[in-house]
């Protein structure tokens, strides 16, 4: 079992639909979980961090996390074809120094006209 | 300010020559990381430095991959000798770690890596 899980995609979504992006990790002493952003070419880039069970929100995007399911997502609301990207999560476990990150594979949205 | 800076942007090697990619963190960022990305798996750490030191290189494929930080602002990440299931994109990353329950990791633009 992969220590982080993405549906790999691709993920079809109309423009101004809600996009729905979902992750499973294994590590039960996860800390904090992003979601980061990768266009083709490009490099990944963070738009939103979550670490108390629930819903947090940042304009369109909104993170859920439950950790009792060791399951979080991410909603992008009024999905615009510049949402077209792959979407990888991260998830950091427990470490004393410093943040190491254990990416999924990512999952491709494809929003269309 | 400048983000995180990697060179090269691209490298064509025969197999079997040696690869140094380079790494210029962000200024005052303490912790620096590298990684690999490729499409069969994702995006891999490497291995990861703070203050310098090397913290946790497990991610490191083999002895022919090696990593320095000799000072704050520059890393190197080296494979001696290269081969071709090692083209792949490199990252670098780099954060400052302050002790909070996350901080983020600013991602260069990556090294586009092909061994012939």
């Amino acid at each position: 079992q992969k220590e982080v899980e993405q549906n790999s995609g691709p993920l079809s979504v109309p423009e101004g639909a809600i996009a729905s992006l979902n992750c499973t990790y294994s590590d039960r002493g996860s800390q904090s979980f992003f979601w980061y952003r990768q266009y083709s070419g490009k490099s990944p880039e963070l738009i939103m961090f979550i670490y108390s069970n629930g819903d947090k929100e940042d304009g369109r995007f909104t993170a859920q996390l439950n950790k009792a399911s060791q399951y979080v997502s991410l909603l992008i609301r009024d999905s615009q074809p510049s949402d077209s990207a792959t979407y990888l999560c991260a998830v950091k476990g427990w470490t004393g120094t410093a943040s190491k990150l254990t990416f999924g594979t990512g999952t491709r949205l494809q929003v269309t006209l | 300010d400048a983000g995180v800076i990697q060179s090269p942007r691209h490298e064509v090697t025969e197999m079997g020559q040696e690869v140094t990619l380079r790494c210029k963190p962000i200024s005052g960022h303490n912790s620096l990381f590298w990684y690999r990305q490729t499409m069969m798996r994702g995006l891999e750490l490497l291995i990861y430095f703070n203050n310098n030191v090397p913290i946790d290189d497990s991610g490191m494929p083999e002895d022919r991959f090696s990593a320095k930080m000799p000072n704050a602002s520059f890393s190197t990440l080296k494979i001696q000798p290269s081969e071709p299931r090692d083209s792949a994109v490199y990252f670098c990353a780099s954060s400052a770690n302050r002790g909070a329950s996350y901080n983020e990791q600013f991602f260069g633009p990556g090294t586009r890596l092909t061994v012939l």
